[in-house]
C-alpha cells in the first residue's frame, strides 16, 4: 500500500527566507507526482506536476524535485511572502487514477 | 474558463438523514475523481469515472456510499443514513483525461452530521 508521508507538519518562517518541504513515498512504482496549496477553507489548487521520468519543475519561486529511487520529493520556495502562507499537500498518483495525499506541511510566513 | 463547482457548499444534516452532493467538471474533461478531506484520515480517495467505463468504486467506505455520472458529466455523490463519522470535506476533482493529466480540484462541500 502506497503511504505518502509530509515533514515538517506544520513550518513558521519569516518572510522573504528560502524554504524546503519533503514528501516522501514508500512504493516508487509511481505515475506522477503533484504538489497542492490548499487555503483555510477552500479547495485544493494545483502547484506543479512532475512525471515520473521527470527530474525536476519549476513555476517562479516555486521548484519541486522528484527522485524515484530514494521515494523523494522536495518543494523549495523562494524569496517567501506572507501571501505563501497554506497548507502544502504532496500526492503521488499511481494507475493513472487515484492520488494519495500525504497529511499535508502547514507554512506560515511571518511578516 | 469557469474551474469545478460544488454544491451545496456546506450541508448541515441529521444523523440517520440522506444527503446528495453535487460536483459540476470542468467542460470537456473525461475524468472525474470524488475525495473525502477529514481531520483524522487526511485527503482520501473516494470513486473515480473515466467517459463512460465502469467507475472505480474502490475508496467508497462502505454501501452507504454510491456515486453516479449523468451524460458523462455532472456527478452525484449520495450517502444514505449519515452517520456522525461521515462528517467531513467532500472534494471533487477532474481532469481532461486519466493519463497522469493535472486534476483539478473544486471548493468542496463541508458536511456536518449531527
Amino acid at each position: 500500500k502506497q503511504e505518502v508521508t509530509q515533514i515538517p507538519a506544520a513550518l513558521s518562517v519569516p518572510e522573504g527566507e528560502n524554504l524546503v518541504l519533503n514528501c516522501s513515498f514508500t512504493d516508487s512504482a509511481i505515475y506522477n507526482l503533484q504538489w497542492f496549496r490548499q487555503d483555510p477553507g477552500k479547495g485544493l489548487t494545483s502547484l506543479l506536476l512532475i512525471q515520473s521520468s521527470q527530474r525536476e519543475q519549476t513555476s517562479g519561486r516555486l521548484n519541486a524535485s522528484l527522485d524515484k529511487s530514494s521515494g523523494r520529493s522536495t518543494l523549495y520556495i523562494a524569496a517567501s511572502q506572507p501571501g505563501d502562507s497554506a497548507t502544502y499537500l504532496c500526492a503521488v498518483l499511481r494507475g493513472a487514477q487515484k492520488l494519495v495525499f500525504g497529511q499535508g506541511t502547514r507554512l506560515t510566513i511571518n511578516p | 474558463g469557469a474551474g469545478v463547482s460544488q454544491s451545496p457548499s456546506n450541508k448541515v444534516t441529521e444523523k440517520g438523514k440522506d444527503v446528495e452532493l453535487r460536483c459540476d467538471p470542468i467542460s470537456g474533461h473525461t475524468a472525474l475523481y470524488w475525495y473525502r478531506q477529514s481531520l483524522g484520515q487526511g485527503l482520501e480517495f473516494l470513486i473515480y469515472f473515466q467517459g463512460n467505463s465502469a467507475p472505480d468504486k474502490s475508496g467508497l467506505p462502505s454501501d452507504r456510499f454510491s456515486a453516479e455520472r449523468t451524460g458523462g458529466s455532472v456527478s452525484t455523490l449520495t450517502i444514505q443514513r449519515t452517520q456522525q463519522e461521515d462528517s467531513a470535506v467532500y472534494l471533487c476533482a477532474s481532469s481532461f483525461s486519466s493519463g497522469g493529466e493535472t486534476q483539478y480540484f473544486g471548493p468542496g462541500t463541508r458536511l456536518l452530521v449531527l
